[in-house]
This record gives structure tokens, sequence and C-alpha cells, in this order.
């Protein structure tokens, strides 16, 4: 029920590409969903996030797409560049309750 | 200001060495998080503090010990480690535990257990 199942593992995307990382989560009861970047070396950063009320959210070339009938959210970067290269991690998370991260994915962007 | 500082960057230890890692914030927040990272896996949550007070012990062993001298600091003892405790230690925080949801991470401390 705390499960959170991120995929895919790794990816590579070439320059101006749109990466597109996948999670699935199975407790109903989480309300809110995180997206955290982690560089080699260094703590997770938190990138963006969504509430179940809203089915996408924007900031810049970060999407954040929610499914709620299908327990999905998606994490979308358009025109991707190689600095965005990095670990993704998605999280669901509920008030009283800590984080429950998946399993993260590791992104190359070929230049 | 997100920010969280994380001392001392990197740490090579022998399994008879005492040391101590450390935490500071000021946001105010009033939840903190100590997490243990392995390479290419998710952080895995060790401690929670809230308002100074330990309220989640994840089944750490006591050779990791925490301490929360005031809102604003967190410490994390190490005692007797094994060479398996070698990983990324982070330290989070969060406006308190019932709103866990925008945890702020710091850089980490990057441990070598000899």
């Amino acid at each position: 029920q705390q499960q959170v199942k991120q995929s895919p593992q790794s990816l590579i995307v070439q320059k101006g590409g749109i990466s597109i990382i996948n999670c699935a989560y199975e407790n109903t009861a989480f309300d809110y969903f995180p997206w955290y970047q982690q560089f080699p070396g260094k703590g997770p950063a938190l990138l963006i996030a969504i509430r179940p009320d809203v089915s996408e959210k924007k900031e810049g070339r970060f999407t954040i797409s929610f499914n709620k009938s299908a327990k999905q959210f998606s994490l979308h970067i358009m025109d991707s560049q190689p600095g965005d290269s990095a670990t993704y991690f998605c999280a669901a998370g509920r008030a009283g309750n800590m984080l429950t991260f998946g399993g993260g994915t590791r992104l190359m962007v070929k230049p | 200001d997100t920010e969280v500082t994380q001392t001392p960057k990197h740490l090579v230890m022998g399994m008879t060495n005492k040391k101590s890692l450390k935490c500071e914030q000021h946001m105010g927040h009033r939840a903190m998080y100590w997490y243990k990272q392995k390479a290419k896996k998710p952080p895995e949550l060790m401690f929670v503090y809230s308002y100074e007070k330990l309220s989640i012990n994840e089944s750490v062993p006591s050779r990791f010990s925490p301490e929360c001298p005031n809102s604003s600091l967190l410490n994390l003892h190490l005692h007797a480690l094994q060479p398996e405790d070698s990983a990324l230690y982070l330290c989070a925080s969060s406006q308190n535990r019932d709103s866990p949801y925008e945890q702020y991470f710091g850089p980490g401390t990057r441990l070598l257990v000899l």
C-alpha cells in the first residue's frame, strides 16, 4: 500500500527532446506528489510538486501530469538539455506520514 | 531561503571511531529528518524529529544516535560503524511533521567506513 513504482530506471534522450518519467502508486490516501532532482554527490532538490485536485502543473520546461483514476503521475521535461542529466525521484506523501520515494530514474541527455 | 547545510562534506572513519554529522536550517522548520542513501537508490528514512523530539526511529541500529539540541540543529552521532554503513547521509527539514510535503534536503555527508 505504501509503494511507489517508478519507470524507466534509466533514460537516454537527445538534446532538445522530451524526457518522460512515470510513477504509479497504490495508496489512494496520498495527496501530495513531488519530484526531486539529484546530481551526483548532491542532495535531492525539490523540483516540482502536484496535488490530486489538478491534472497538470507546469513550471518552465518541467510539467507534471496526474491521472487520479489510474493512480499514475509523470514528469515531462521539454527541450531536454545536457544540464538536466541527473537522477530523478518521484515521491508520494500524506499528512502525518513520511514521503514514499520511487526507485529513481537516471536521465542522460546527449548533446 | 530554503537552505539546509551539512558538515562535514566528506568523512572517513575507522570502525572504532566516534564521529558526528551536523545539520542546520534557518527556515523555522519544526521537523527534521535523517536519511541514508546508497548509490543508485532512493533516500531511506532513518529518524524524524518533530519539535525537537524524536518521533520516528526506523529500526536504526544503536550505533547511530541522533540528537536535536534546538529547533535549528540536528546531529547524528556515529560509533562503531560497519563498512556497510558507508553511504551518503542526508538531512532534510519541513515545516512540521504533519505536513511533510515540502522537504528540503541538505547536500549530504559522504561517509566511508574502513
